[in-house]
Formats: structure tokens, C-alpha cells, sequence
């Protein structure tokens, strides 16, 4: 029972690179999210999604992409990377009716 | 807008001591989920304890309880009989009860258990 696998598990960028951290469960969850985790900050929403095709925006979505095409998979895009975007990142999904969030093992990213 | 704050950024106690970590929280909700979430160095975040608001009832698991005052707005973890594995950032988190799944977490309180 694989959960929530996120890819990759670090990543270096430059700045003004893109690139796609990939997130995909297999539990049949209709809500998946993406976080960011910075010291002292706690983990904060990026942007979710409550099914295929339907997406809206969290607490820091700016510099960030999503798209929904399957139950499965999440991804997030970071168009042109900055150094603010220095952090890491969490997948997480739960059924629509909750209350249990599932992550996967996070991804370090770091753009220099 | 709901916000969580844990006012404790580190603590240190010994093996098989108690602890407690605190966390507050604001909302105008009525119907609303509270967790405490641990991630120890492997980075994963791992559901520790989770309890319905309109539960009078403090949940418990094993060494792990809370102290829910509801009107207080007050969430606090007690750790029992410490353990060495229990050394990992703690983060107290809040979600709605309905619409989007959406969690607003604290900033997390770094704790370390001392052999």
C-alpha cells in the first residue's frame, strides 16, 4: 500500500529554471494538497484540489501551477524558480469528508 | 480566517519525564477538527492525535492525550513517560468540519528527549 508518493526527495534549481514535483496517491482520495514547510512557519497551502479538473489556490499560491486531470495525480510546477521558493514540500490527500490527512515524505527543494 | 499558534518554539526534558506542549488557536467556527502532528528527522509527517470539537470527551492514544478547552480556545499535548523516539518538531493543526480539507497549522514546538 504505496499512500502518498511524492518525486523527487531533493532537488537543486537554479533560479529561473522550472521543474515538476510530482505527487500521487492511491487511495481513491478526492482532496489532494501541496504545502510548503519553513522554519518557524509551520506548513502552509499552496493550492488544493477537491477532484479531477477542479483546483483553487491556498495561502501562498504565487509562483506556483496545478492541475488536476486524474483522481491519482497532483502535480505542482514551479514556472521560474526563486530563492524564496527555498523549502519543503508536502503532498497530502484525505477523502472529501475528512477528517484524516495522509503526506507523503516531502520534497527539498533548493534554488540557488 | 482561522490561525494557530504554538508559543513554545523549543523544549528539552528527560527520559520518561512528562511534558506538554501548548497550542492556541482562533476561529469562529463551531464544528472544527484539532491535530497534533509529529515529524521526526525522516521529515514525515505522522498523525499523532486528533479531536472533534464537539467531543466534551479529551482524546487519548496510548501516552499521548490532550487538554481541549473548547471555549478557551486551548489545545494542549501531554506527553507520557517520554521516550528517546518521541524527539521530533510537533505541529498542532486545525481544520474545518465541512467544505475543503483544508489544514492551518502552528509553527510547530522543536521537542527533544534527553537519555
Amino acid at each position: 500500500n504505496a499512500g502518498v508518493t511524492q518525486t523527487p526527495k531533493f532537488q537543486v534549481l537554479k533560479t529561473g529554471q522550472s521543474m515538476t514535483l510530482q505527487c500521487a496517491q492511491d487511495m481513491n482520495h478526492e482532496y489532494m494538497s501541496w504545502y510548503r514547510q519553513d522554519p518557524g512557519m509551520g506548513l502552509r497551502l499552496i493550492h488544493y484540489s477537491v477532484g479531477a479538473g477542479i483546483t483553487d489556490q491556498g495561502e501562498v499560491p504565487n509562483g506556483y501551477n496545478v492541475s488536476r486531470s486524474t483522481t491519482e495525480d497532483f502535480p505542482l510546477r514551479l514556472l521560474s524558480a526563486a530563492p524564496s521558493q527555498t523549502s519543503v514540500y508536502f503532498c497530502a490527500s484525505s477523502r472529501l469528508q475528512g477528517p484524516e490527512a495522509f503526506f507523503g515524505q516531502g520534497t527539498r527543494l533548493t534554488v540557488v | 480566517a482561522q490561525t494557530v499558534t504554538q508559543s513554545q518554539p523549543e523544549m528539552s526534558v528527560q527520559e520518561a519525564e512528562t511534558v506538554t506542549l501548548s497550542c492556541t488557536y482562533d476561529t469562529s467556527e463551531n464544528n472544527y477538527y484539532l491535530f497534533w502532528y509529529k515529524q521526526p528527522p525522516s521529515r514525515q509527517m505522522i498523525l499523532v492525535i486528533r479531536q472533534e470539537a464537539y467531543k466534551q470527551q479529551n482524546a487519548t492514544e496510548n501516552r499521548f492525550s490532550v487538554n481541549f478547552q473548547k471555549a478557551a480556545k486551548s489545545f494542549s499535548l501531554k506527553i507520557s513517560d517520554s521516550q528517546l523516539g518521541d524527539t521530533a518538531m510537533y505541529f498542532c493543526a486545525f481544520m474545518r468540519g465541512q467544505g475543503a480539507q483544508k489544514l492551518v497549522f502552528g509553527q510547530g514546538t522543536r521537542l527533544t528527549i534527553n537519555p
